[in-house]
């Protein structure tokens, strides 16, 4: 069965200091890749996704940066953080391919990790 | 511009009552939605979907209703359950960008025992 890992759990960073989250998907093969964020009273912001090795497409221009270097391992980067970073940071994997997606196949979240810029 | 609206930040409801939670959208791109339940300090699960086509999708004690016409969906849990208590998402997808989940805000459902 598939299994995504996330994290750290929780992280508490300062104020222009660098992030580094991680985040893995075991079971699969060629998987996309997401990073969402949840915010104070907001709904789910995509950021990022990946189809494949190299491949990062940002829905949102911010202070953040994401890598695939391998095709199971998906990175959220910043050189440094800002107060408005602060969330609950998602990954997620889903076999959706091509312009019509299947509703069968939906997305597979990690157990995310708490971010505080202080 | 808010794509997808879950106007109801909160909901109370009396264990073995309905629950319905409601959502609206704008895009009608969206080619069919989900349902994602989220508990504190955890990632959503996917709970139930509906394609644009159809207008009912029922797995168990969740349906899930599409009113096209009116851009507007609905998910009923009947009986309701304390653990059901969670948060519930609405999400909208799009063909053109198939990759993309655009999420409401959520509706916290508490079921009181």
């Amino acid at each position: 069965s598939q299994t995504i890992h996330q994290w750290p759990a929780t992280l508490v960073q300062p104020v222009g200091s660098p992030l580094s989250l991680e985040c893995t998907v075991e079971g699969t093969s060629n998987p996309n890749l997401y990073w969402y964020r949840q915010a104070a009273g907001r709904g789910l912001q995509l950021l990022f996704y990946s189809v494949g090795i190299g491949q990062i497409s940002s829905e949102v221009p911010q202070n953040l940066s994401a890598s695939r270097p391998q095709d199971r391992q998906f990175i959220l980067s910043s050189k440094k953080l800002l107060l408005s970073d602060s969330g609950f940071y998602l990954c997620a994997w889903s076999v959706l391919r091509g312009a019509r997606s299947s509703y069968n196949s939906p997305l597979h979240f990690g157990n995310g990790t708490r971010l505080t810029v202080t | 511009d808010q794509q997808v609206k879950q106007n109801s930040p909160s909901l109370s409801v009396q264990e073995g009552r309905i629950s319905i939670l409601n959502c609206d959208y704008t895009n009608s791109m969206f080619d069919y939605f989900l349902w994602y339940k989220k508990y504190p300090a955890e990632g959503p699960t996917f709970l139930i979907s509906i394609s644009s086509i159809k207008d009912k999708n029922e797995d168990g004690r969740f349906t899930v209703f599409l009113n096209k016409s009116a851009k507007h969906l609905s998910l009923h849990i009947v009986p309701s359950q304390p653990g059901d208590s969670a948060v519930y998402f609405c999400a909208g997808v799009s063909g053109a960008g198939s990759y993309q989940l655009t999420f409401g805000k959520g509706t916290k459902l508490s079921v009181i025992p």
